[in-house]
């Protein structure tokens, strides 16, 4: 059974910062990894997609990268901004099986002005 | 604009009092699913549907049924609400197999009093 984990739950930094958050699974069999942005009480946005045979995704101040032999993601943030402060939420799909997205548990992230 | 429409936003109803929750993609998307996002337990999924006329259950189908009648149109039905279906629902869709990635709705937050 797939099973994604994200640490830090959350993490408070101040503006101007770079920052990384993690995100873990268990099974390597994935098709592709996504990884949103959710605003307190909001819907899901999606930031970026990584496919199995992708090993980074890039947009504007984000890259996401995927290692599927540790079974690990990373979402870099350049340049923290107080707008970004959100719940970031990792999800995989796998290969087979089960037809839906298996989501971690969010990481909250606070940028202090 | 390339999207998943959710309505209503916001509803309060009456624990026993049948409700539907309507769903609808615009971007000729095969499949299509639901989920329901809990304090402390993440996103689950409730039912999801491979094509038109194909449903299936997810993590936690009890107390829901659903309908794809339509290619577009994925609609959530509660025939008896109960208290513990409290909660904030996405309607999602891609293409077949999570190619492409997954677009969520906006939400709806049900309240069952």
């Amino acid at each position: 059974k797939q099973e994604v984990t994200q640490i830090p739950a959350a993490l408070s930094v101040p503006e101007g910062e770079n920052l990384v958050l993690n995100c873990s699974f268990t099974d390597s069999a994935i098709y592709n990894l996504q990884w949103f942005r959710q605003d307190p009480g909001k819907g899901l946005t999606s930031l970026l997609l990584i496919q199995s045979s992708q090993r980074e995704q890039t947009s504007g101040r984000l890259n996401a990268s995927l290692d599927k032999s540790s079974g690990r993601s990373t979402l870099y943030i350049a340049a923290s901004q107080p707008g970004d402060s959100a719940t970031y939420l990792c999800a995989g799909k796998l290969l087979q099986g089960a037809q839906k997205l298996v989501f971690g548990q969010g990481t909250r992230l606070t940028i202090n002005p | 604009e390339a999207q998943v429409t959710q309505n209503p936003r916001y509803l309060i109803t009456v624990t026993g009092k049948k409700l539907t929750v309507t769903c609808s993609q615009n971007m000729n998307h095969e499949y299509m699913s639901w989920y329901r996002q809990d304090p402390g337990l993440g996103l689950r999924q409730i039912y999801y549907s491979m094509n038109v006329e194909v449903t299936d259950k997810g993590d936690v189908p009890e107390g829901y049924k659903v309908s794809r009648k339509e290619k577009r149109n994925f609609p959530l039905i509660l025939e008896s609400p109960s208290p513990n279906q409290t909660s904030l629902y996405f309607c999602a869709s891609s293409l077949s197999g999570g190619l492409g990635g997954y677009t969520f709705g906006s939400g709806t937050r049900l309240t069952v009093v």
